[in-house]
């Protein structure tokens, strides 16, 4: 167990609709990572968190936006579904003190993801 | 952060050692190491890193060359439940933006 959590654990829906995902973090940690897995494109990050604040943007659709709240917690939201956006969603949270020494790790935990199916 | 190249697939008998290879010839001074392993569609579950120095926990031991142009990922004694995707990837550590660009990964079966 990694101390992320996932909500919901499987999703499924209809194209045309909107949906949100939801992860906590570890306790403590100040970064949230966003990452999809489809069936034929792999790890793909999408978008990082910091204390709230957008620190960087992977292959995130237009259509896709996150937030992290005061508490830390994320959500990802997907909106005009397409069969496409089916993959498996994972949450990702790292300590992250910005400012550090670029020597020290900084080491990401995973959440055991959202199964997203788009019918 | 720089490429890695890693076996597409590997095998190793229970109880043996798996040995996971990984080029990383164009690592840079401040990169570092990591292993990652990912169990059918469960989230990647992080195994060892280092920087330059061999490391050693619970999970593995990480074996990294002089040059720090290559390391090996070592199970010590693999059971089935070791049978996973294993990914090795290369990155600064911390900065203001520390994506992690995951490989295509060493699917490595166990068999008994």
């Amino acid at each position: 167990d990694s101390g992320v959590t996932q909500t919901p654990k499987h999703l499924i829906t209809a194209t045309g609709q909107r949906v949100t995902l939801r992860c906590s973090p570890r306790s403590g940690d100040l970064s949230v990572y966003w990452y999809q897995q489809s069936l034929d494109q792999g790890l793909q990050f999408l978008i990082q968190y910091y204390n709230g604040e957008e620190r960087a943007k992977g292959n995130i659709l237009e259509r896709f936006s996150a937030q992290q709240f005061p508490d830390l917690h994320s959500e990802l939201n997907l909106s005009s579904l397409e069969l496409g956006d089916s993959a498996l969603y994972f949450c990702a949270s790292s300590p992250h003190l910005a400012g550090g020494p670029r020597t020290t790790a900084d080491t990401q935990y995973f959440g055991p993801g959202t199964r997203l199916t788009v019918l | 952060d720089a490429k890695t190249t890693q076996p597409t697939s590997m095998d190793c008998a229970e109880g043996r050692a798996a040995n996971l290879p990984c080029n990383h010839s164009t690592i840079s001074g401040n990169e570092y190491v990591y292993w990652y392993r990912q169990i059918h569609s469960q989230g990647p579950q992080y195994i060892i890193h280092g920087l330059k120095n061999n490391e050693t926990n619970e999970m593995a031991s990480l074996i990294i060359t002089e040059d720090r142009k290559s390391s090996t990922l070592i199970l010590p004694h693999a059971t089935l439940r070791d049978t996973a995707v294993y990914y090795c990837i290369v990155r600064v550590g911390r900065s203001s933006a520390s994506k992690i660009i995951f490989g295509s990964g060493t699917r490595l079966s166990i068999r008994p």
